[in-house]
């Protein structure tokens, strides 16, 4: 079965500094891969996602994001952070042959210090 | 452009009452739709998906049941809610299963059981 690991609950960055929030897959198939933002008592905005293609994937917000097979790994990236990023951030990962279900991973909440 | 409301926001309900929360996509037809639960402290958990009215899949054995009586309606129902039955639901659509297919929520419905 398809899951999806964020192995950090919790990261606390300052703002201005670089943000990487770490997501592993597990499944043999290539993936269709997500990144989804959650603001406190709010639905789910997409940030980015993967098909296919160029692995360095572009998304809103300045975030970024790249696929590694090798790694099965779905990593999200920022530059420099600013305090409105504070939020959960969840991945996300489907396949065809699964009914191009998504599966979420368990969430990363962002903490910005200022 | 295509839009997705979903309520009521916030609902509190007693132990053994029903439950109906309504969901109305716009703006594109025969969408795909979802009911996706996150519980306090955990991540998204896929209830029940629709790919046509009247098709209902459940993802897991549980109180609640989903109904699909209009392409772009979706309702999740309970005759007699618990206590477990509390979490942050929300609703999500997408178009296209042969390819990526992308999942766009709504604001989300907080249901307190009491």
């Amino acid at each position: 079965a398809q899951s999806v690991t964020q192995p950090d609950i919790h990261i606390t960055v300052s703002e201005g500094a670089s943000l990487e929030l770490r997501c592993n897959y597990s499944y043999g198939a290539t993936p269709y891969l997500f990144w989804y933002v959650q603001s406190p008592g709010q639905g789910l905005q997409l940030l980015l996602k993967y098909f296919s293609g160029d692995t360095l994937v572009q998304g809103i917000k300045g975030f970024e994001a790249e696929f590694k097979r090798s790694q099965s790994s779905f990593n999200l990236r920022k530059p420099s952070v600013h305090w409105s990023d504070a939020a959960e951030y969840f991945c996300a990962v489907a396949y065809k042959a699964a009914g191009n279900k998504l599966t979420f991973g368990g969430g990363t909440r962002v903490l910005v210090k200022p | 452009s295509q839009t997705i409301h979903q309520w009521p926001a916030t609902l509190v309900q007693p132990v053994g009452s029903p439950l109906s929360l309504e969901c109305t996509v716009e703006g594109t037809s025969n969408p795909n739709l979802y009911w996706y639960r996150q519980a306090a402290g955990r991540g998204l958990q896929l209830l029940f998906y629709s790919v046509g009215i009247g098709q209902i899949s459940s993802e897991v054995p549980q109180n609640l049941s989903a109904s699909r009586p209009q392409d772009r309606q979706f309702i999740l129902s309970s005759k007699k809610l618990l206590l477990s039955d509390s979490g942050f639901y929300l609703c999500a659509w997408s178009v296209g299963i042969s390819s990526g297919n992308t999942i766009y929520f709504g604001e989300g419905s907080w249901l307190t059981v009491v």
